[in-house]
């Protein structure tokens, strides 16, 4: 059972323009989201967050908003660098009950920035 | 960069013997998750502990065992290695565990065969 979803594997996408990640998910009790980026032969780093109570969220290049009522959330970045091409995941937790201090990921997509 | 040092970074080893992972850690962080990464899964939590010898299971924790005998510390061990747990895996720490980031180490990249 999947509770984040990443349903997008691979993203093309133009240098300078913009770049849509999308995530959905599942469990009504996931309550803060994150994005996290990988590349090849690294950890995963920390890149954005959202909490519930907001819809969006903006740091530099990078927005995040989220859809609470459609389970959905978006990274934006603009304008597309090169050095943004890695594999991005899209994590959830649920804050509310013990035992939920956990991240649950998507399955990532690749995003590819063409020069 | 969060401190974080899994080690080996690289391992081969037999199908049936047992294997242990190192996650050592320098942030004094109180949550330890263990993650493995496989094509079209992304991350999934194997074992996760929120202090010195409190640990419980994550979504794919069969045949994976693990221990926590100080903060800085959070082992992986394969009972038996089996090839479907050859795999790349990732320790992270957080600091509260809930509402913030965890920050994950290098990898290590674990071939059953």
């Amino acid at each position: 059972d999947q509770q984040v979803k990443q349903n997008s594997p691979s993203l093309s996408v133009q240098e300078g323009r913009i770049s849509i990640l999308n995530c959905d998910y599942t469990n009504s009790m996931f309550d803060y989201f994150l994005w996290y980026k990988k590349y090849p032969a690294e950890g995963p780093t920390f890149l954005i967050s959202i909490s519930s109570i907001k819809d969006k969220n903006e740091d530099g290049r990078f927005t995040v908003f989220l859809n609470k009522s459609a389970k959905h959330l978006s990274l934006h970045i603009v304008p597309s660098q090169p050095g943004d091409s890695a594999v991005y995941f899209c994590a959830a937790s649920a804050y509310k009950s013990f035992g939920n201090e956990k991240l649950t990921f998507g399955t990532g997509t690749r995003l590819t920035i063409i020069p | 960069d969060a401190g974080i040092t899994q080690s080996p970074r690289h391992k081969v080893t037999e199908t049936g013997t047992p294997v242990t992972l190192r996650c050592h850690q320098t942030e004094n962080h109180r949550y330890m998750y263990w993650y493995r990464q496989d094509p079209g899964h992304g991350l999934r939590l194997i074992h996760y502990s929120y202090g010195v010898k409190d640990t419980d299971k994550g979504e794919v924790s069969d045949g994976y065992s693990v221990s926590r005998s100080k903060t800085e510390d959070f082992l992986l061990t394969l009972e038996s290695a089996t090839s479907s747990q050859t795999s790349v895996y990732f320790c992270a720490i957080s600091r509260t565990g809930v509402n913030t980031e965890a920050f994950f180490g290098q990898g290590t990249r674990l071939t059953v065969v």
